[in-house]
Parts: C-alpha cells; structure tokens; sequence
C-alpha cells in the first residue's frame, strides 16, 4: 500500500537553531503534501500545502519565514523550522494522497521536535 | 469551510459494535465524507471514506444519511487496538482536522 516516511521521528535543538524534516512518498508521486502540527491532546492543525515545484500555501497565522517549506521532487517535501524556539515544540505531521482516489491520504509517522 | 461535529468520547466494551456519528449539515455536494483515527504519538491512519453511498472496507463500514448530513462510522467488533481517536472530516482540496472522538475500549 501507499506509504509516506517522514524523518526524523524524533528530535532535540538547541533554541535558535535550524532543524529540517524529510517527507517522502515511498512507491508513489506526490504532487501535493500537506504539513500538520499537533500539540498534546490536541487535534491536527494544517500548517501549509506543499505544491511540487512551485511555493507552498500556507495557512493564515502560520510564518512563511519560520517553517520553510522545499517540494523539489514528486516524492520529497522537506519542512525546516529556522531559528527555532520552545514553543516550536510539537508534533509535525506530513500527509499526501496517492493517486487513483480509491482511498484516502497517507501520513507520515511524525516528528516529536524539542527545543531547549 | 463545511464543519463536522462529533461526541468528545465514547465507550465501548471490547468484541461489541460500534457505532461512531459524525454531523456534517453544511456539508456540499462535492464533499468526501473520510475517516481516519490516530493512536498516541503515531500519525493518523486512513480507515474508510465515501461520498453518498455506504460504503464496507476491511477496517470498518461507513453509513452515509441519505441527505448527506451525517454519517456513521461502524467498527463491527471492538477491539482493545481499536482505541484510539477518530476523526471524521469533508475533504475539498485539503484535509482539515476537527476535534475527533476518543474511543475508549475496555476488555
């Protein structure tokens, strides 16, 4: 079935530092993925559309300049949270749709990112 | 954006039916009705999705009203794995996550 990995599933940074996530649609294109944060006990907060190819949409209150969003190939988007702060701490989440529309979209496992 | 309402949580004993609503009222005719359910500290996994027909999966089966504002998830035998919170969404071009129900299984 379709699988999406996404990479790191964990990490921990330094306040003020750089930190990139991998998502990758494993044996099918992707032309779109969405990234998602999650704080504890919360739901899914869609934080912007990555398009291949072209700039990501993002959603309102989310910063273009602070979550960078790269979507180079039909199989790869890339999320790097630049200067990262404490509060940056969360649950990120990549998801896409495999073609055909005979079932639904496909999540990555998720990355726990820590600032300290 | 077309909104879903869903109960905060629900109970179940392990091996009975369940059944999960979702209400949907602003719903348009362009709308997927899916479902999807997340365990702690995983990311969500794809259960079922229909448009105006019910629809059977391995997984579980989804009850679409016949005008389309609501829906019912059914997970036929309850297990303990199946506790986890489930998210019932109206997909246009995106995926926008509600609430969701937290079910809880006891054994």
């Amino acid at each position: 079935g379709a699988v999406v990995s996404q990479h790191p599933s964990r990490v921990i940074c330094k306040s003020g530092t750089s930190v990139k996530i991998e998502c990758r649609s494993l044996d099918f294109q992707a032309t779109t993925m969405f990234w998602y944060r999650q704080f504890p006990k919360k739901s899914l907060m869609l934080m912007a559309t990555s398009n291949e190819g072209s700039k990501a949409t993002y959603e309102q209150g989310v910063e273009k300049d602070k979550f960078l969003i790269n979507h180079a190939s039909l199989t790869l988007s890339t999320l790097t949270v630049t200067s990262a702060h404490p509060e940056d701490s969360s649950f990120y989440i990549c998801s896409a749709r495999p073609p055909g529309g005979l079932v639904g979209y496909t999540f990555g496992s998720g990355t726990r990112l820590t600032v300290v | 954006d077309a909104k879903t309402t869903q109960p905060n949580s629900m109970e179940s004993n392990e091996e009975e039916p369940v059944h999960l609503p979702c209400n949907h009222s602003t719903i348009s005719g362009t709308d997927y009705i899916h479902w999807y359910r997340q365990l702690p500290s995983q990311g969500p996994e794809y259960v079922i999705h229909g448009l105006t027909s019910n629809v059977n999966n391995r997984m579980a089966s989804l009850a679409i009203a016949e005008d389309r504002k609501s829906s019912t998830l059914i997970l036929h035998r309850a297990t303990l794995r199946d506790a986890a919170v489930y998210y019932c969404i109206l997909r246009k071009n995106d995926m926008r996550f509600g609430a969701g129900t937290r079910l809880t299984v006891k054994p």
